[in-house]
């Protein structure tokens, strides 16, 4: 199984400020790379897949890059709103497709 | 408007058995493959069984292979997961998710989730 790495686990950061994750994986996986927004209480929701490609409705501040096994979420001017925890997967080489382990991130 | 509405969670004992379900609307379901995804407290998401649309090909992670089994109506627009066996460690929160192809490969990403049906195996 692909393991997935995210790092950093937890990060805290200020309204308007802007934040990077990263996510790595312990083989290639192309582009096959999805970026999800968890908050308390509720379903995981998509922001981006194929790496940099952003869901319809998710706001432009959201951005990912990358390729292979190495890949990154950068959110720019951050909303009150976008404290949440982020997670990547991938379904490059599934089953099973995997998750990362979170990052959550915090309100400074 | 797409939407997937779990049931069938509750407190089971080590051992025994339920039945999970995932009424979707708003789209063609048949159309989709669907996934089980669960949460453990505090933890990440983890997948744990996929099925495709007209249910030839079922798939599932490694520890639930054998005790859970998943299968869908497509006349009722419903997808379910029986689970058996069930362990302290599958104590969870248990998702449904509707699953979209990047272009014309076989990656997908997870375009829709139910809330979410809590399962919790304790004596």
């Amino acid at each position: 199984d692909i393991q997935m790495t995210q790092s950093p686990s937890s990060l805290s950061a200020s309204v308007g400020g802007r934040v990077t994750i990263t996510c790595r994986a312990s083989q290639s996986i192309s582009i096959y790379l999805n970026w999800y927004q968890q908050k308390a209480g509720k379903a995981p929701k998509l922001l981006i897949y194929a790496a940099s490609t952003l869901q319809s409705g998710v706001p432009s501040r959201f951005s990912g890059s990358g390729s292979g096994t190495d890949f990154t979420l950068s959110i720019s001017s951050l909303q009150a709103e976008d404290f949440a925890t982020y997670y990547c997967q991938q379904t490059y080489n599934t089953p099973p497709d995997t998750f990362g382990q979170g990052t959550k991130l915090e309100m400074k | 408007e797409v939407q997937l509405v779990e049931s069938g969670g509750g407190l089971v004992q080590p051992g025994g058995s339920l039945r999970l379900s995932c009424a979707a609307s708003g789209f063609t379901f048949s159309n989709y493959w669907m996934h089980w995804v669960r949460q453990a407290p505090g933890k990440g998401p983890v997948w744990v069984a996929r099925i495709n649309g007209d249910e030839s090909s079922t798939s599932y992670a490694d520890s639930v292979r054998g005790r859970f089994t998943i299968s869908r109506d497509n006349a009722k627009n419903t997808l379910f997961l029986q689970v058996s066996s069930l362990r302290a460690d599958d104590t969870a929160v248990y998702y449904c998710a509707r699953s979209s192809n990047y272009r014309d490969t076989s990656a997908y990403y997870y375009d829709y989730w139910g809330q979410g049906t809590l399962v919790t195996v304790s004596s």
